[in-house]
């Protein structure tokens, strides 16, 4: 099956400066990426996805790039805030395949003011 | 518009005990998944469900039993609890195939003693 590796696993950045966390994937069938932000006590909201024909999408401060053939894809933050801090996650699916994400272990954010 | 709505939030169970975790959704989504979420693990796959009356096997199903009557509940039930089963427990609903659009409820912390 899907083997998603995620890095780091935590992350330490001053407000302002830009963070990257990255992620490899093992399925060369896989075609869907999404990424989820979790707050304290709350379920992963998802922030960006992308897909296996797009290299690159951006929403605003948020960008995601893929590379299929080396199968990585990563998340990057501009410009961060403290409200940025939280654990990150990202994902893997088949997109046809039942209703299956495989995650990564998590990067845990943390923005100093 | 409650989204996905789980309960309890916490719950502590005894080793062999049994307990059903709640999930409903009022967004009539057809797809829906269990996950479990482990420090450093990410979160995994338990069992999912692609409509009333179908469900299917996740990653991690043993010691876990669900079924889907109706379109908005997906309860989850631990048959016999054990230390193992200790985590954080999430229910997600989707309208749409291939692990994409997931809403998150805010999860259920279980410890087994």
């Amino acid at each position: 099956g899907e083997n998603v590796e995620q890095h780091p696993s935590t992350l330490s950045v001053q407000e302002g400066d830009s963070a990257v966390i990255k992620c490899t994937y093992s399925d060369s069938a896989s075609n869907y990426f999404p990424w989820y932000k979790q707050e304290l006590g709350k379920g992963p909201q998802l922030i960006i996805d992308i897909r296996s024909n797009v290299g690159e999408k951006k929403d605003q401060r948020i960008a995601v790039t893929l590379n299929k053939t080396a199968k990585h894809f990563s998340l990057h933050i501009t410009e961060t805030q403290p409200e940025d801090s939280a654990v990150y996650f990202c994902a893997a699916s088949i997109g046809n395949a039942g209703n299956m994400l495989t995650f990564g272990g998590g990067t845990r954010l943390m923005v100093k003011p | 518009n409650a989204g996905v709505t789980q309960t309890p939030k916490f719950q502590v169970l005894k080793t062999g005990q049994s307990m059903t975790l709640q999930c409903a959704q009022d967004m009539n989504h057809e797809y829906m998944s269990w996950y479990r979420q482990d420090p450093g693990m990410g979160l995994r796959l338990i069992h999912y469900s692609v409509g009333a009356g179908i469900t299917d096997q996740g990653e991690v199903p043993n010691g876990y039993n669900v079924s889907r009557s109706t379109t908005e509940d997906f309860p989850l039930r631990l048959l016999s609890a054990a230390p193992s089963q200790t985590s954080v427990y999430f229910c997600a609903s989707s309208y749409t195939t291939g692990g994409r659009g997931y809403t998150f409820g805010s999860g259920t912390r279980l410890t087994v003693v």
